[in-house]
């Protein structure tokens, strides 16, 4: 399964509500997950099978979708959340998105 | 606190071999099966071996089956990575990460560079 990240940059304020997508070329059965990476990090996983949460990551992080469109939403975004975003499937193989960075505007 | 720290980040020439290690701690390491994922500069994210708790199973990418070797000594709670026949397009940060579904825990990484 190909997952389609986009925008891959992403230019926001300060407490926008900033939508991410990740399109994949097959039926993902919401077995879909997020990650955010920082510069000089390993991924940190936000979002899994969709919708649940990380154990400690923020609440202004959530996740959607179904099928084969899924979505990231950031409902205020926080300066430390400056960083790129991959969305990556665990349906069919293991398959990560090419990332869509986020900056502050 | 669950901890995974790689190590053998170098420069190797085309053609040539390394091996890179993960040492984990706060978990039971030979309970869990492990993987290692790799990410070329500035490009997305690759799953490249998985390892069960026991040796038991071992899978790989196309990418790098036939060249790459993963094992493990759980009485050192140690992850490995033999490579071979390494090419350019092996350069890469190298990470381990505890088989979950999807993947929690990753170490920081240890990074590869295949050039002349």
């Amino acid at each position: 399964i190909q997952l389609t990240q986009s925008p891959s940059l992403l230019s926001a304020s300060v407490g926008d509500r900033v939508t991410l997508s990740c399109k994949g070329s097959q039926n993902i059965n919401n077995y879909l997950a997020w990650y955010q990476q920082k510069l000089g990090e390993a991924p940190k996983l936000l979002i899994y099978n969709t919708n649940s949460l990380q154990t400690g990551i923020p609440s202004r992080f959530s996740g959607s979708g179904s099928g084969t469109d899924y979505t990231l939403t950031i409902s205020s975004l926080q300066p430390e959340d400056v960083a790129t975003y991959f969305c990556y499937q665990y349906n069919n193989g293991l398959t990560f998105g090419s990332g869509t960075k986020l900056e502050i505007k | 606190e669950v901890q995974l720290v790689e190590s053998g980040e170098g420069l190797v020439q085309p053609g040539s071999s390394m091996k890179l290690s993960c040492v984990a701690s706060g978990f039971t390491f030979s309970n869990y099966g492990m993987n290692w994922i790799r990410q070329a500069p500035k490009k997305g994210l690759e799953w490249i071996a998985l390892i069960y708790y026991d040796s038991s199973s071992k899978y790989y990418a196309d990418s790098v089956k036939g060249r790459f070797t993963i094992s493990r000594d759980n009485s050192k709670n140690t992850l490995y990575l033999e490579m071979n026949s390494l090419r350019s397009e092996d350069t890469a940060m190298y990470y381990c990460a505890i088989d979950s579904v999807p993947f929690a825990y990753w170490g920081q990484g240890t990074l590869v560079t295949v050039s002349s």
